[in-house]
């Protein structure tokens, strides 16, 4: 089956330093892959999605200079968190896309935890 | 009014016992319905999807959609301890249209 590795699986930075979050489709090519947020006891917050070889397309209020995303390749998505605050942090997570009979299915990976000091 | 409702819970059922979950939504262009089953500190995953209104079932679980209510379910039979998680239902219009989560439904299976 579909299987979406995302890693770091848990990330602890100083305000101020940037952090890379990886995202990679396994055993399928991935032409479109989503960004999400997650806080605590509250649902999915998506945050843009990425587009391979094009720009990312961010969602209403999402600081596309602060959440760098780059989708280099067909298997690879990256989320980087520029000049990390305490108020990023938060579980982020990525899926990608797979049309089964017209259903926009999405794989999730096992989400980052990203604290920020 | 919210694209999609979700009672958030928690909802905590003995062994064994019946569980529904619901979500209601507004829009009548939604056509595709999901069910995701979250862990703590996990990325959801997929465990049901659906097309046209009726049941479908897969093993104990059963989703159900009614498009003319624009309600949906969730039923899982013989519910046990391992299915204590939160679950999240999803929703969109067809295509590589956004996805639209409910807020989940933390569900607790006492044994």
């Amino acid at each position: 089956g579909a299987v979406v590795s995302q890693h770091p699986s848990w990330v602890i930075c100083k305000s101020g330093t940037s952090v890379k979050i990886e995202c990679r489709s396994l055993d399928f090519q991935a032409t479109t892959m989503f960004w999400y947020r997650q806080f605590p006891k509250q649902s999915l917050m998506l945050m843009a999605t990425s587009n391979e070889g094009s720009k990312a397309t961010y969602e209403q209020g999402v600081e596309k200079d602060k959440f760098l995303i780059n989708h280099a390749s067909l298997t690879l998505s990256t989320l980087t968190v520029t000049s990390a605050h305490p108020e990023d942090s938060s579980f982020y997570i990525c899926s990608a896309s797979l049309q089964r009979s017209g259903a926009n299915v999405l794989t999730f990976g096992a989400g980052s935890r990203l604290t920020v000091l | 009014q919210k694209e999609v409702e979700q009672d958030p819970g928690p909802l905590s059922v003995p062994e064994g016992a019946i569980v529904s979950l619901n979500c209601t939504y507004s829009n009548s262009a939604f056509q595709y319905f999901m069910w995701y089953r979250q862990y703590s500190r996990k990325g959801p995953e997929l465990l049901m999807y659906t097309y046209s209104s009726g049941n479908k079932e897969d093993g104990r679980f059963t989703a159900q959609v009614d498009k003319s209510s624009k309600y949906i379910s969730l039923f899982i039979r013989d519910s046990q301890p391992s299915d204590s998680a939160t679950y999240l239902c999803a929703i969109h219009s067809g295509g590589y249209q956004k996805v639209t989560f409910g807020t989940g439904t933390k569900l607790q299976v006492i044994p």
